[in-house]
């Protein structure tokens, strides 16, 4: 079965510099939810899609941004990085009206 | 948004069936109870999901009271690659983004 896609898996910057990254759902689910894990923590609630329309918003800092496109793939766009940006980024995606969430490898960023 | 509180770590042994109970004291009507199982570096993995009484699919059970407040993840038989954190979420689709990760459970099973 088709699983979420996240590109690219390991993303290297540095202070300052702006980073894209990318999130293809799974076919016919329309929401798109966005996750920062650091290193030993707990994945953390940044953002999240509903039919191209932000639905909810959490602790995503303002540097971040993110859309979701008429295809439904969505990108977390983030700029002046800071070193502890570093962390394993998530994506996941799910049918509206439905609880469950299917996360991707995720993206690993390093900031130096 | 209500909120969960688990075991911070477990340890079992090979065969053995595990057990891990979520308390959610603050379940509202809506809620359903969720559990995701994520290994190190990879993105949590969707387990079983149940609203009343009991769930089952090929690799948990899900047992839940009358009351709502708790619920037990019920693994059968473990081997060592369900060494895992097993996180148990509870929200609804309105808010799915916002049922946190808290702390899950550790779990490491032994040889």
């Amino acid at each position: 079965a088709a699983g979420v896609i996240q590109s690219p898996r390991h993303l290297i910057k540095e202070k300052r510099e702006t980073a894209t990254l990318k999130c293809y759902p799974i076919p016919r689910h329309d929401t798109v939810y966005w996750y920062q894990q650091g290193p030993g923590q707990d994945p953390q609630f940044l953002i999240s899609f509903y039919e191209k329309m932000q639905s909810d918003k959490g602790s995503i800092p303002d540097r971040f941004s993110a859309q979701q496109f008429s295809d439904y793939h969505s990108e977390l766009n983030m700029s002046s990085l800071e070193l502890g940006d570093s962390a394993l980024y998530f994506c996941a995606s799910a049918t509206s009206g439905r609880y469950e969430q299917y996360f991707g490898p995720g993206t690993r960023l390093t900031v130096t | 948004l209500a909120k969960t509180t688990q075991p911070i770590s477990m340890d079992s042994y090979e065969g053995q069936e595990v057990n891990i109970t979520c308390s959610h004291n603050n379940i509202a009507t809506n809620d359903y109870i969720t559990w995701y199982q994520q290994f190190p570096s990879q993105g949590p993995r969707f387990i079983i999901q149940g609203y009343k009484t009991k769930v089952t699919n090929e690799v948990a059970s899900l047992f839940i009271p009358a009351d709502r407040k708790s619920s037990t993840l019920s693994l059968p038989r473990v081997s060592l690659s369900d060494t895992a954190v097993y996180y148990c979420l509870v929200g609804d689709y309105t808010n799915a983004g916002k049922s946190t990760f808290g702390d899950g459970t550790t779990l490491t099973v032994k040889p």
